[in-house]
């Protein structure tokens, strides 16, 4: 199947300072990719749609300023966490769409801390 | 609003055994559902996924199932393995664009030897 790897498995910052998260398609080209966020037990959340070549589209409620999300590529999306505080502790995790749009493949995950 | 229910929240199970998982939706237009397993700490990993047209799909030991009248769905695992305990999660698209989807909550699942 379609390979989606996220870089890096897991982060450990300070706060205030800032964090890039990769999101690559390995094996297919992802015009579309998406980043959401996850907390203990919980559904994924989905903060932004990242388009290839455009700006991202954020959901409601989501800072685009303090998450930036570059997609540069059609095989590398980045969100990058500013001024990081702890409250932005979570599981990270992005898809990316292949083909049709019929499926999207899930990233491993990026556990970040912010201490 | 679009809704996707699962149940039951957790379930426990011997080794071997089978078992079944429930997703009920209100998402409309409907486009596909999927299922997805996720393993704590890592991202999800796809099952199955099927359209409106699709009643049953296979993948190994799991099946899943699709009423689009009802809009129910269900998993069924045979033969539960160690490694099946994971988060198991139904997502229902509600256009052709499969990231826009609506993500039930998951159904915990332990399987004990």
């Amino acid at each position: 199947g379609a390979v989606v790897s996220q870089h890096p498995s897991w982060v450990i910052c300070k706060s205030g300072t800032s964090v890039k998260i990769e999101c690559r398609s390995l094996d297919f080209q992802a015009t579309t990719m998406f980043w959401y966020r996850q907390f203990p037990k919980q559904s994924l959340m989905l903060m932004a749609t990242s388009n290839e070549g455009s700006k991202a589209t954020y959901e409601q409620g989501v800072e685009k300023d303090k998450f930036l999300i570059n997609h540069a590529s059609l095989t590398l999306s980045t969100l990058t966490v500013t001024s990081a505080h702890p409250e932005d502790s979570s599981f990270y995790i992005c898809s990316a769409l292949r083909g049709a749009h019929t499926e999207a493949f899930f990233g491993q995950g990026t556990r970040l801390t912010v201490v | 609003k679009n809704q996707v229910e699962q149940s039951p929240q957790s379930l426990i199970i011997l080794e071997g055994k089978n078992c079944t998982l429930q997703c009920n939706y209100t998402v409309s237009p409907f486009s596909n559902l999927r299922w997805y397993k996720q393993d704590t700490g890592r991202g999800p990993v796809s099952l199955t996924i099927m359209t409106f047209s699709e009643n049953t799909k296979s993948n190994g030991r799991y099946t899943a199932t699709l009423d689009a009248d009802t809009k129910q769905s269900s998993l069924h695992i045979t033969a539960s393995q160690l490694s099946d305990s994971a988060s198991y999660i139904c997502v229902v698209s509600f256009n052709t664009n499969a990231g826009k989807s609506t993500f039930g909550d998951g159904t915990t699942l332990t399987v004990k030897p």
